[in-house]
């Protein structure tokens, strides 16, 4: 079964305390992406990664970090988390080649920073 | 940088009635994608429409594209409790690097009731 599986589910921690939170994916998909998703924002794109030791900034990437040391994992690091980052967190796993595109989400990681 | 907006923002409706969803976008695209939440929980691939595409059905599912005015529209007919939930829909963009960069709008909230 196509699954995405992100940990923790909640997590509530204090300013500047480092946190990880993982992503695992089971399709061998070299396209991963990581959204935080905001009342009346949508999702919002943090950090992407295209393979394996090749990631790149999205649109909100202040204050996260990402690796991607294999295929399988995408870790989303906050090194020194703040209030603002308070917010609900998804991974992605996205299929892509020509035309056809399909991101499969993980359940997400709400996140709650005091 | 949000492309894919979508209206309206919420929407209410009984059970049975058709519920119309719309999507305007602002760049060209290599196809758009529509996706479902159910609160909190990560989005479900719904349906995708290529560029070169001006309709396409699923089910009790239809989509339209109109690349000259850079809108979409969802049609949901018959609809049921069970469909009340979150769709945002998605534009894929051909970015540097080869890959299709997906875009989220900011959803819009339906509820079917009984």
């Amino acid at each position: 079964e196509a699954q995405v599986t992100q940990n923790p589910r909640y997590l509530i921690t204090v300013t500047g305390k480092k946190l990880t939170v993982t992503c695992s994916q089971n399709m061998n998909h070299e396209y991963m992406s990581w959204y935080r998703q905001d009342p009346g924002l949508g999702l919002r794109q943090i950090y992407y990664s295209m393979n394996v030791e090749v990631t790149d900034k999205g649109d909100v990437p202040e204050g996260y970090k990402v690796s991607r040391k294999e295929k399988r994992n995408f870790p989303l690091i906050l090194e020194s988390p703040s209030p603002n980052q308070t917010s609900l967190y998804f991974c992605a796993s996205i299929l892509t080649g020509g035309t056809n595109t399909e991101a499969f989400f993980g359940q997400g990681t709400r996140l709650t920073v005091v | 940088s949000q492309q894919g907006e979508e209206d309206p923002q919420a929407l209410s409706i009984q059970e049975g009635e058709n519920a119309t969803m719309n999507c305007s976008y602002k760049t060209s695209i290599n196809n758009l994608q529509w996706y479902r939440q159910n609160s909190g929980r990560g989005l479900v691939h719904l349906i995708l429409i290529r560029s070169n595409e001006r309709e396409k059905h699923s089910g009790r599912l239809r989509v339209t594209l109109d690349t000259s005015k850079k809108s979409s529209s969802l049609l949901i007919t018959a609809s049921r409790a069970a469909d009340t939930a979150s769709y945002f829909c998605a534009t894929a963009n051909m970015f540097s690097g080869g890959y299709n960069k997906l875009i989220f709008g900011a959803g819009t909230r339906l509820a079917v009731h009984p």
